[in-house]
């Protein structure tokens, strides 16, 4: 099956610093891959779709300028936490459709990357 | 109303029964509906997609779809302490972006 890897899985960082976050399509390209951010307790929000080679759309209330999301290639999209503060803490995780004919529209998920902002 | 709303649970059920999980969408979900497991600290897993009304069944689960109903369950059958989790519903976006739309999910516990 299809195979989305995401690193680093957890990352402790000070208030004030950047992290970036990779998300990795293995088996197959992805034209479209999707952010979504948990908090504790509650379900997968979607912050933004990264589309390769274009902006990143952004959901409501996210801003674009602190969560920078680069598409460059077919297999990879970053996700870049800028200037982090505690209430970013949260679990982050991509996710990748895999090209199909007629597109069901199953997405494929990578391990998650847990941000903890002291 | 939300796009996907679950039953946030908790719920508890004992070692070989049939869990009962539910899910109602709106009219902003399109008719492809996924089911996904997630273990504490993991990322969902797919259990169920489902896209035509009526009954699929995979193994002990069984994905229902009543789309004059709007409405989607999930049924587990001879359930078992390591299904133990939450399960997330899921719909696709009817717009061209088809994003997944997740509902709150619902805690189970199976009993031992």
């Amino acid at each position: 099956g299809a195979v989305v890897s995401q690193h680093p899985s957890r990352v402790i960082c000070k208030s004030g610093t950047s992290v970036k976050i990779e998300c990795r399509s293995l088996d197959f390209q992805a034209t479209t891959m999707f952010w979504y951010r948990q908090f504790p307790k509650q379900s997968l929000m979607l912050m933004a779709t990264s589309n390769e080679g274009s902006k990143a759309t952004y959901e409501q209330g996210v801003e674009k300028d602190k969560f920078l999301i680069n598409h460059a290639s077919l297999t990879l999209s970053t996700l870049t936490v800028t200037s982090a503060h505690p209430e970013d803490s949260s679990f982050y995780i991509c996710s990748a459709r895999k090209p199909l004919a007629g597109n069901t529209g199953e997405l494929f998920f990578g391990e998650g990357s847990r941000l903890t902002v002291l | 109303q939300k796009e996907v709303e679950q039953n946030s649970g908790p719920l508890s059920v004992p070692e070989g029964a049939i869990a009962s999980l539910n899910c109602t969408y709106s009219d902003r979900v399109s008719q492809s509906f996924f089911w996904y497991r997630q273990y504490s600290g993991k990322s969902p897993e797919l259990i169920m997609s489902i896209y035509s009304n009526g009954d699929k069944e995979d193994g002990r689960f069984t994905a229902q779809l009543n789309k004059a109903s709007q409405y989607v369950s999930l049924l587990i059958r001879d359930s078992q302490p390591s299904d133990s989790a939450t399960y997330l519903c899921a719909g696709l976006s009817s717009g061209s972006a088809r994003q997944l739309t997740f509902g709150s999910g619902t805690q189970l516990t199976v009993l031992p």
